[in-house]
């Protein structure tokens, strides 16, 4: 049974910062890995997907990895900014109708 | 306009009430999807619905009633629920769903999904 697990739970860091989000999967057999965003109360906004044959994915300052092999992707934040504040989902697609999302890890950046 | 719209935006019931929430895609997507996301879980995949057939159904109790009339459209009908239904709801709707349902040549990102804002649902 696939399971996704997201470390940290939650990050503060100051304006500025580089920051990483981790994601872990239990089953390597995916088939593409989606990192999302959400504001509280709201829906999810798609940030970035990972097909099972690529390694990374860029949109302006994101940069999300896949590592199948290790079971874990990441998602690079450049200079966060306070907009940036939100929860972040991972989200692995196991095929077969099946997407399996991880807890969150919220982030608050601080002007 | 949105490409996942979904109505209304909060809703507070009775545990007797019958009510619905819609939701609709303007995407030309084949697949839509109910999700349930309660505070500090990770959202659960309710329905799955591939050209208007439903292809999952994941033990979701039967006072959670999905239709779908066509592609772009996909209700959720709501009868008897309890306290511990209040959460978040969540439609979302993807081109395809598995590679393998198109066969030879499909795209994984046939399977991104895009999500609606939600139906806040509270049961008094």
């Amino acid at each position: 049974k696939q399971e996704v697990t997201q470390i940290p739970a939650a990050l503060s860091v100051p304006e500025g910062e580089n920051l990483v989000l981790n994601c872990s999967f239990t089953d390597s057999a995916i088939y593409n890995l989606q990192w999302f965003r959400q504001d509280p109360g709201k829906g999810l906004t798609s940030l970035l997907l990972i097909q099972s044959s690529q390694r990374e994915q860029t949109s302006g300052r994101l940069n999300a990895s896949l590592d199948k092999s290790s079971g874990r992707s990441t998602l690079y934040i450049a200079a966060s900014q306070p907009g940036d504040s939100a929860t972040y989902l991972c989200a692995a697609h196991t095929g077969g109708f099946k997407t399996i999302f991880g807890a969150g890890t919220r982030l608050f950046v601080k002007a | 306009e949105t490409g996942v719209t979904q109505t209304p935006r909060h809703l507070v019931m009775g545990m007797t009430n019958k009510k619905s929430l819609k939701c609709e895609q303007h995407l030309g997507h084949n697949a839509m999807y109910w999700y349930k996301q309660s505070a500090k879980k990770p959202l659960e995949l309710m329905f799955v619905y591939s050209l208007e057939e439903r292809v999952e159904n994941n033990s979701v109790p039967s006072r959670f009633s999905p239709e779908c009339p066509n592609s772009s459209h996909l209700f959720l009908h709501l009868h008897t629920l309890q306290p511990e239904d209040s959460a978040l709801y969540l439609c979302a709707s993807s081109q395809g769903i598995d590679g393998g349902f198109f066969g030879e040549g499909a795209r994984e990102k046939d399977t991104e999904a895009f999500f609606g804002q939600g139906t806040r649902l509270t049961v008094v």
